[in-house]
């Protein structure tokens, strides 16, 4: 079963208006991470934004911010003022416990790719 | 800012032959993985590492691969025999023990098996 589902296979955007990238997710553990990166062209991930299941407050960085409906088990990241840059690969992943020793994996959404035009 | 090094940064390699992707991780962090993206497709993890052993591995992660921490600084995968689908896009990642909520990751390393 897919555990993180990201249904924007591809989103525009026009410079400097705000874009929000949906993100749902699936866990039966009450402690949970969600994860935003962005993979620009060059391949690399850039890790962007966090969000904690116990935190109380949705979490900002920047011009990122990400909308948490716990109930709705949905995580949406929301780019404030877009730029030329911000064009990529955008992966919402959710940690998860693995192992002994405190090990944990990420899983990955399938992506969205942001189109920003000027 | 402390970041986790991979090399090459690509590696063109015949079908059969053994590759061997090297990293290395943020030097205070503890846990360590390697996740995989085939081209146009979602990042998927292949193995986690810690306390000198894999702590988890994910159906990817045959026979065919292993990891090993040779010297307290490197981490690194081995294919032992290359095939065309193990051409992808492979990504270590690194993290400390506490507040271990972010996974830094490398630039990746392209592996093409021709």
């Amino acid at each position: 079963a897919q555990k993180i589902t990201q249904t924007q296979p591809g989103m525009f955007v026009q410079e400097k208006e705000a874009v929000t990238l949906d993100c749902t997710y699936d866990t039966s553990d009450p402690s949970y991470g969600l994860f935003w990166y962005k993979q620009p062209s060059s391949g690399e991930m850039i890790f962007l934004i966090y969000q904690g299941s116990y935190d109380q407050q949705n979490a900002t960085e920047g011009r990122y911010s990400l909308n948490f409906q716990k109930a709705r088990k949905s995580a949406n990241l929301v780019i404030s003022a877009s730029q030329l840059g911000d064009s990529a690969m955008y992966f919402c992943a959710m940690r998860e416990a693995v192992g002994q020793g405190g090990s944990e994996k990420l899983v990955f959404g399938k992506g969205t790719k942001l189109t920003v035009n000027p | 800012e402390p970041e986790v090094t991979q090399t090459p940064s690509h590696q063109v390699t015949q079908m059969g032959q053994e590759v061997i992707l090297r990293c290395v991780p943020i030097s205070n962090h503890l846990y360590f993985y390697w996740y995989r993206q085939i081209l146009g497709q979602k990042v998927e993890f292949l193995v986690s590492f810690y306390n000198n052993e894999i702590s988890e591995k994910s159906e990817i992660f045959d026979d065919q691969f292993s990891v090993e921490r040779p010297d307290g600084s490197n981490f690194t995968l081995k294919i032992r025999s290359t095939k065309l689908e193990d051409s992808a896009m492979y990504f270590c990642a690194s993290s400390e023990v506490r507040g271990r909520y972010e996974q830094y990751f490398g630039p990746g390393t392209r592996l093409t098996v021709t």
